[in-house]
């Protein structure tokens, strides 16, 4: 699986956009980005995933650059409830072994009342 | 619907004890697994399993059994407990090879 690189912590006032970024420079044609996060002792939670297409649900926005070398994830209107780690995973396409999911150090996002 | 339902929330064990983790779903998931957080680190894979009778080792084994008898069930087995297992431990399940995993809520085990 491809390695990503995120910042260890972000700020974001409450109400803002928070934007977290990922870099995932050596990721292959099939390999998919996805975003969890997990709040403080509570098990990690799928947030949204892609793989070359800007994705959005109810949760957040999933910005992939063109080249698929970074990607960004969008928390429209950040709650003091957002206030987590996000970990941002590259993985394979389902069947062999690629189908595990390798959780980095994540970025500590703080939403500041 | 209960998701991923992990028994205990908490224990404390002395060393060289033994002990199961227990991991149920019912979401009808045949992809299940098993991960350690120690603090301020990411999640460690322990084992896995892509259906019933059949399961493998992740990055993280050594000291931990599992055992898949059924869809619903995956239960983690500490034989001899030691400290460096002191940790939280994470159960989750998926559909197929789906990477949209839902954990459950976690064991917080403490060995002395």
């Amino acid at each position: 699986d491809a390695k990503t690189t995120q910042p260890p912590s972000m700020d974001c006032a409450e109400g803002r956009a928070a934007n977290l970024p990922c870099n995932h420079s050596t990721i292959s044609g099939n390999e998919y980005v996805y975003w969890y996060r997990q709040i403080h002792s509570q098990g990690p939670q799928y947030i949204i995933h892609g793989l070359k297409n800007n994705e959005t649900n109810e949760m957040a926005s999933l910005i992939i650059t063109e080249d698929r070398k970074s990607s960004t994830l969008i928390l429209p209107h950040a709650t003091l409830r957002d206030t987590a780690v996000y970990y941002c995973i590259v993985r394979g396409n389902s069947g062999g072994s690629n189908y595990k999911l390798t959780f980095g150090k994540g970025t500590l996002l703080t939403v500041n009342p | 619907n209960a998701g991923v339902t992990q028994t205990p929330k908490f224990r404390i064990l002395k060393i060289g004890q033994s002990m199961t983790l227990q991991c149920a779903q019912d979401m009808n998931h045949n992809y299940m697994y098993w991960y350690r957080q120690d603090p301020g680190m990411g999640l460690k894979l322990i084992y896995y399993s892509v259906g019933a009778g059949i399961t493998d080792k992740g990055e993280v084994p050594n000291g931990y059994n599992v055992s898949r008898s059924t869809t619903e069930d995956f239960p983690l087995r500490l034989e001899l407990a030691a400290p460096s297992q002191t940790s939280v431990y994470f159960c989750a399940s998926s559909y197929q090879g789906s990477g949209g995993y839902t954990f459950g809520s976690g064991t917080r085990l403490t060995v002395v």
